[in-house]
């Protein structure tokens, strides 16, 4: 199958910076894309990367090495609000391009 | 404008009823996916429309399980003879499809909370 993985669980400080791995099979996925859903909520659009390399938006950040089968969300200057879970997403490699979702990190900010 | 919208927020049904799950896509959007979200997990894939072509429905857990997109727009998800293991959110989003450049991103609607007792 396609499997997509990430930590279950993160928890770090108001205004550190945190990073969220993601990793998946190298093959079937010609995209990376990140959402946020607080609990209770839809998830929302946070980023996304076809291309290797680094795509910063503000305050988030996203990396994907495709070789690597490997990408990560970055937050910085962490805010009580960023208390979320945050869904890796592949984008299947074929013209219909479904997604794939990961199991989602749930990252809890302490004051 | 308008974003994606779902109904009934919440629906309460018995084991063995059946129910209908109703989805909005926002205008213009040539893609809708079905989802499964129990609580704490990550979202289950059921279902993709895309255009007029046939949907991919290689997650649906069950024949119980079926759903539709009437005039390229509004989707039903319709779970038949219900049980207790179909408890959980159903989430449906759309997005502009493929080919209409941009990143494609997934709008989510709020989800139907689904509880069968």
């Amino acid at each position: 199958g396609q499997n997509i993985d990430q930590p279950t669980e993160m928890t770090a400080t108001e205004g550190a910076i945190v990073q969220i791995n993601c990793t998946y099979q190298t093959s079937g996925f010609n995209g990376l894309f990140w959402y946020q859903q607080h609990a209770g909520e839809a998830p929302t659009f946070l980023s996304y990367n076809v291309l290797d390399g680094l795509e910063e938006k503000g305050r988030f950040s996203s990396f994907l090495s495709r070789s690597k089968g490997y990408s990560y969300l970055l937050l910085k200057e962490l805010q009580m609000k960023d208390s979320a879970s945050y869904l890796c997403a592949g984008r299947r490699d074929n013209y219909g391009q479904n997604f794939v979702f990961g199991p989602g990190t749930r990252l809890s900010v302490l004051p | 404008g308008a974003g994606v919208s779902q109904s009934p927020s919440n629906k309460v049904t018995e084991k063995g009823k059946d129910v209908e799950l109703r989805c909005d896509p926002i205008s213009g959007h040539t893609a809708l996916y079905w989802y499964r979200q129990s609580l704490g997990q990550g979202l289950e894939f059921l279902i993709y429309f895309q255009g007029n072509s046939a949907p991919d429905k290689s997650g649906l857990p069950s024949d119980r399980f079926s759903a539709e997109r009437t005039g390229g727009s509004v989707s039903t998800l319709t779970i038949q003879r219900t049980q207790q293991e179909d408890s959980a959110v159903y989430l449906c989003a759309s997005s502009l499809g493929p080919g209409r450049g941009g990143v494609n991103e997934q709008y989510f609607g709020p989800g139907t909370r689904l509880t069968v007792t």
